[in-house]
């Protein structure tokens, strides 16, 4: 069990608003930025949000990241086919010392 | 721009031992700490280890504490992971990973970039 809680799968049609939620606890997400990666298929992750809601140069502006409390979000909004992939959350934990990840999205586009 | 280059995985037997490199470049190499961060296959990613700009500090998983050690060389822009005591539920593919924020002592979940990963096996 991952100590960042994600929905396995999520799926939209092209041009669909996607949302992944992260769920954490006050020892990470509540207190602590939260990360979000896109890994593709077949290759490394890349860096998607940072700081919950800033976007890398790069980055589409379909992509947004939230956080409220001790959850966080990550929208895809004008779905393309090319955002099929494995999304994943990260922050730092207190209680472990370390940083944790979520489980990983995986994202089917229709 | 910046490149990250791992090397160094292959195939061991439970109880050996291998060491990873990765070769930086594109970047101020000494002024920036480094994350090693691995996924089992098929897995999702686990962060293994974190060492500052300079060497002074380094942070482990726990799932490696005592056994997997990071170092770099800054003269050689090179970050490096020895594992010993190997289990089979250590392999994996190994990414090497940048903090983007010079000269910190603090640890957070930002990695960017990522090398392109060497996959380590661990298996009789």
């Amino acid at each position: 069990q991952s100590v960042l809680t994600q929905p396995p799968s999520a799926s939209g049609t092209p041009g669909q608003r996607v949302p992944i939620s992260c769920s954490g606890s006050s020892s990470n997400i509540g207190t602590y930025y939260v990360y979000w990666y896109q890994q593709l298929p077949g290759t490394a992750p890349r860096l998607l949000i940072y700081r919950n809601d800033q976007r890398p140069s790069g980055v589409p502006d379909r992509f947004s990241g939230s956080k409220s409390g001790t959850s966080a979000s990550l929208a895809i909004s004008g779905l393309r086919s090319e955002d099929e992939a494995d999304y994943y959350c990260a922050a730092w934990d207190d209680s472990l010392s370390g940083v944790v990840f979520g489980g990983g999205t995986k994202l089917t586009v229709l | 721009q910046v490149q990250l280059v791992e090397s160094g995985g292959g195939v061991v037997q439970p109880g050996g031992s291998l060491r990873l490199s990765c070769a930086a470049s594109g970047f101020t190499f000494s002024s920036y700490g480094m994350h090693w961060v691995r996924q089992a296959p098929g897995k999702g990613l686990e962060w293994v280890a974190f060492i500052r700009y300079d060497g002074s500090n380094k942070y482990y998983a726990d799932s490696v504490k005592g056994r997997f050690t990071i170092s770099r060389d800054n003269s050689k822009n090179t970050l490096y992971l020895q594992m010993s005591s190997l289990r089979v539920e250590d392999t994996a593919i190994y990414y090497c990973a940048k903090d983007p924020r010079p000269t910190v002592a603090t640890i957070t979940g930002w990695f960017d970039p990522w090398g392109q990963g060497t996959l380590v096996t661990v298996s009789s």
